[in-house]
């Protein structure tokens, strides 16, 4: 299948500060990516939608302004999450694919601890 | 926007038995039910998939069904392995891609 690499796998950063999350597919050109936030032994829950080019449409519930994600290429997507305090400590993940009616491939998630 | 139930949350078979796992959606636009595997500390795969023109997928020990009528769409495993134990999630799409609590599967050598 194809690869996707979500990088960093783990950080920890000091509340109040930002962190930003990168998910690239390696080889194929990324139409549609997806982030999720996955609880401890919970199921993904997507926060966005992001399509190459295009704003990305968050979920109600999630405040676009906190978690900022661009998608600037067909390649590449970022997740930033800002002013970050501990309850936003999670596991996020991304996923993404070439066209409609089509596989997602998902990154390797990212842990994020707020201290 | 779209919402998917899955049951059971949790099922425990023994091995060589079969294991079945159900969703519903509510968005009739999705075209589109990947079934993902997820073992511990890994990343979902996808193990199969199906669109909405087709009613049945088999692929080795797994099926897939779906029923648009009904909205719902079900995994099927036989043959259950040890290997087999994991979570497992469904998912429907459109231009979205929405995903269902997860069910654990333990399959018991």
């Amino acid at each position: 299948g194809a690869v996707v690499s979500q990088h960093p796998s783990r950080v920890i950063c000091k509340s109040g500060t930002s962190v930003k999350i990168e998910c690239r597919s390696l080889d194929f050109q990324a139409t549609t990516m997806f982030w999720y936030r996955q609880f401890p032994k919970q199921s993904l829950m997507l926060m966005a939608t992001s399509n190459e080019g295009s704003k990305a449409t968050y979920e109600q519930g999630v405040e676009k302004d906190k978690f900022l994600i661009n998608h600037a290429s067909l390649t590449l997507s970022t997740l930033t999450v800002t002013s970050a305090h501990p309850e936003d400590s999670s596991f996020y993940i991304c996923s993404a694919r070439g066209g409609e009616i089509t596989e997602a491939f998902f990154g390797q998630g990212t842990r994020l601890t707020v201290v | 926007g779209e919402n998917v139930e899955q049951h059971p949350s949790t099922l425990s078979v023994q091995e060589g038995d079969s294991a079945v796992i159900k969703c519903t959606y509510s968005d009739s636009a999705s075209n589109y039910f990947p079934w993902y595997k997820q073992e511990l500390g890994k990343r979902p795969q996808l193990i199969i998939d199906i669109r909405s023109n087709v009613g049945e997928k088999k692929d080795q020990r797994i099926a897939v069904t779906l029923n648009k009528t009904a909205k719902h769409f079900s995994l099927h495993i036989t043959e259950t392995q040890p290997e087999d134990s994991a979570v497992y999630f469904c998912a429907a799409s459109f231009n979205d891609m929405r995903f269902g609590a997860g069910t654990r599967l333990t399959v018991k050598p």
